[in-house]
């Protein structure tokens, strides 16, 4: 089975400093990890996803993510917060290993970022 | 830039009642997607949907639920009949082939059952 947990339901931070969302996830073979981003009354947009390769992604809107396979986490950063990155934030994994082809999601993250 | 579009985005309708929400998926795609979010919770996959079958679903997607793909444009879930508990957002998504595209999700459509 595949899982995603988000150990925080809100996490808040000031304009212009650095943000952290956090992720773990439990898959039984190799994970497929992503972030996606929702706005009030919209739907899930995609911000990036790791398949091999470098631990550090890149993604939309400044963005990036770090892969830590020894403690099985995706954390979402930015380096230098907006108040336009306020948003729910969703990490989700496959195992590209395993049957399962859906992605699961995690419970998600508020973000605010505070002027 | 094309994306996955749905109908309708709100609906209203009495208990019992049978809904059929549609979606447009992205042109050259060939996985599709159900999931649902009850209001403030987490996204939780229903349904896919590949070369004109079922390929996964979860415990959610019950007899009350089929999809469809009639006419090789609209990808439609039907709810039989609804329940209090159906009440939610339901997104569409679609992917290119290969296991590693990323879904590509509608705006979605709230289902409000009364």
């Amino acid at each position: 089975a595949q899982s995603v947990a988000q150990p925080e339901d809100q996490v808040n931070v000031a304009e212009g400093n650095p943000l952290t969302v956090k992720c773990t996830y439990s898959v039984s073979g190799n994970p497929y990890l992503f972030w996606y981003v929702q706005y009030p009354n919209r739907g899930l947009q995609f911000l990036l996803k790791y398949i091999t390769g470098d631990n550090l992604v890149k993604g939309s809107y400044g963005f990036e993510a770090e892969f830590n396979k020894s403690q099985t986490s995706f954390h979402l950063k930015k380096p230098s917060a907006l108040v336009s990155d306020s948003a729910l934030y969703f990490c989700a994994v496959r195992d590209l290993t395993g049957s399962a082809r859906q992605l699961t999601f995690g419970s998600g993250t508020q973000l605010t970022v505070l002027p | 830039e094309p994306e996955v579009t749905q109908t309708p985005s709100h609906q209203v309708t009495q208990m019992g009642q049978e809904v059929i929400l549609r979606c447009v998926p992205i042109s050259n795609h060939l996985y599709f997607y159900w999931y649902r979010q009850i209001l403030g919770q987490k996204v939780e996959f229903l349904v896919s949907f590949y070369n004109n079958e079922i390929s996964e679903k979860s415990e959610i997607f019950d007899d009350q639920f089929s999809v469809e793909r009639p006419d090789g444009s609209n990808f439609t879930l039907k709810i039989r009949s609804t329940k209090l508990e159906d009440s939610a957002m339901y997104f569409c998504a679609s992917r290119r082939g290969g296991i590693t595209g990323e879904l590509f999700f509608g705006e979605g459509s709230r289902l409000t059952v009364l």
